[in-house]
């Protein structure tokens, strides 16, 4: 099955830095790959995603790029501020058929520092 | 709320009891999964019931039985649990052929 790879656990930056998440997957038939944020005592809700068929996507502050033949894709967050402050979960699955699990990153716990 | 509602919020229970997990969406999905989610662990898929066809996570224990009665409504039956099963228990929904998922606000179970 598949199995992904969630780095670092912990991240702390300042306001106004950037922060990287990066996650590497292990089945080449993955090719959905989205990123959830999870804010203390919350639900995990969707920030971005990108499918196989293209090397990045950007919104706003926030981008994600797929490297395929290297299996890893990270989530690029630029000018963080304190509510970007959470858990990140990376996530990835493969598409059709009866594969329609999303299989999940251990998380990242990003701290922004005002 | 997001269109997923699950109750209870919190919930303790003895290794003896027995107790359900509700979770209810209204967003037109056809697919409904539940989460484990421990502390230092990735999201952990237990069991998805899609187009009335259920799949399941082998390592899950028969501890745990969930329930599907229509595409609006799935629960999780708990009984005999052990301490280690004190988790968030998540439910998420989506459409088959769409991976976004819209999860609910969990329950947070602890086993005494």
């Amino acid at each position: 099955g598949e199995n992904v790879e969630q780095h670092p656990s912990t991240l702390s930056v300042q306001e106004g830095d950037s922060a990287v998440i990066k996650c590497t997957y292990s089945d080449s038939a993955s090719n959905y790959f989205p990123w959830y944020k999870q804010e203390l005592g919350k639900r995990p809700q969707l920030i971005i995603d990108i499918r196989s068929n293209v090397g990045e996507k950007k919104d706003q502050r926030i981008a994600v790029t797929l490297n395929k033949t290297a299996k890893h894709f990270s989530l690029h967050i630029t000018e963080t501020q304190p509510e970007d402050s959470a858990v990140y979960f990376c996530a990835a699955s493969s598409f059709g058929g009866s594969n329609y699990k999303l299989t999940f990153g251990k998380g990242t716990l990003l701290t922004v520092n005002p | 709320e997001t269109g997923v509602t699950q109750t209870p919020r919190h919930l303790v229970m003895g290794m003896t009891n027995k107790k359900s997990l509700k979770c209810e969406q209204h967003l037109g999905h056809n697919a409904m999964y539940w989460y484990k989610q421990s502390a230092k662990k990735p999201l952990e898929l237990m069991f998805v019931y899609s187009l009335e066809e259920r799949v399941e996570n082998n390592s899950v224990p028969s501890r745990f039985s969930p329930e599907c009665p229509n595409s609006s409504h799935l629960f999780l039956h708990l009984h005999t649990l052990q301490p280690e099963d004190s988790a968030l228990y998540l439910c998420a929904s989506s459409q088959v052929w769409d991976r976004d998922y819209t999860f609910g606000s969990g329950t947070r179970l602890t086993v005494v």
